[in-house]
């Protein structure tokens, strides 16, 4: 099936640690998208790509990192220097003829 | 930066009740998408609809670019309508930054 795939579902990590999320998606689309969604909150963009090694800061980078090396996988980098990480993060991607985002399933992060 | 905003915050509706859901944005937009989040989290795509009217089964969605507002509604509503419904805005067609709104949190009890 074609579609978005994150994982873990749900993550749980140590203040201090470093924590990768992964996204995956075989729909071919250039562009994907990092999002961060916190209780009752609509979602915040934290990273984004157009095209492969390539990739801009959204508006709330401070303590993630991304690559995109591939263009199937924008892995998510959640680093010590982030204060608040515990939120559930949104993985999306777009086609080039598309102007739809579509979202993958989320990982909720923990962090205590 | 440009501002979404959505009413009502919170909606209790009897099943087979009708509503309608308000985004409001402040500047012209090229893209607009309307989500609905399910209890687990997942965001599924109902209308993506800069302009114009779009109907899709018991929903439909309104947007009227010149006065800045969109208008999803839902008739008939189900109890699996319940979750938190999204408007998103993006200052471009493509590869930009969508910003979405606080979001409608809306219940239909059976």
């Amino acid at each position: 099936d074609g579609g978005i795939t994150q994982s873990p579902k749900y993550l749980f990590r140590k203040e201090g640690q470093n924590v990768t999320l992964s996204c995956e998606q075989n729909l071919n689309h250039d562009a994907m998208y990092w999002y961060r969604q916190d209780p009752g909150q609509g979602l915040r963009l934290i990273y984004y790509s157009q095209i492969v090694n390539d990739f801009q800061k959204g508006d709330i980078a401070e303590g993630y990192s991304v690559s995109r090396e591939k263009k199937e996988s924008f892995p998510l980098t959640v680093t010590s220097a982030q204060k608040n990480p515990t939120a559930f993060y949104l993985c999306a991607s777009q086609g080039s003829s598309s102007y739809e985002q579509y979202f993958g399933p989320g990982t909720r992060l923990t962090v205590t | 930066g440009i501002q979404v905003e959505q009413s009502p915050p919170d909606l209790i509706l009897q099943e087979g009740a009708n509503s309608t859901l308000r985004c409001n944005f402040s500047d012209s937009v090229n893209n607009l998408q309307w989500f609905h989040q399910n209890p687990w989290g997942q965001l599924i795509n109902l209308f993506y609809i800069p302009s114009g009217t779009k109907q899709n089964g018991r929903l439909s969605a309104t947007t009227v670019a010149t006065e800045r507002y969109s208008l999803l509604y839902i008739s008939s509503s189900q109890t699996t309508d319940s979750g938190v419904y999204f408007c998103a805005v993006d200052l471009v067609f493509w590869g930009g930054k969508l910003i979405f709104g606080q979001g409608t949190e809306l219940s239909v009890k059976p």
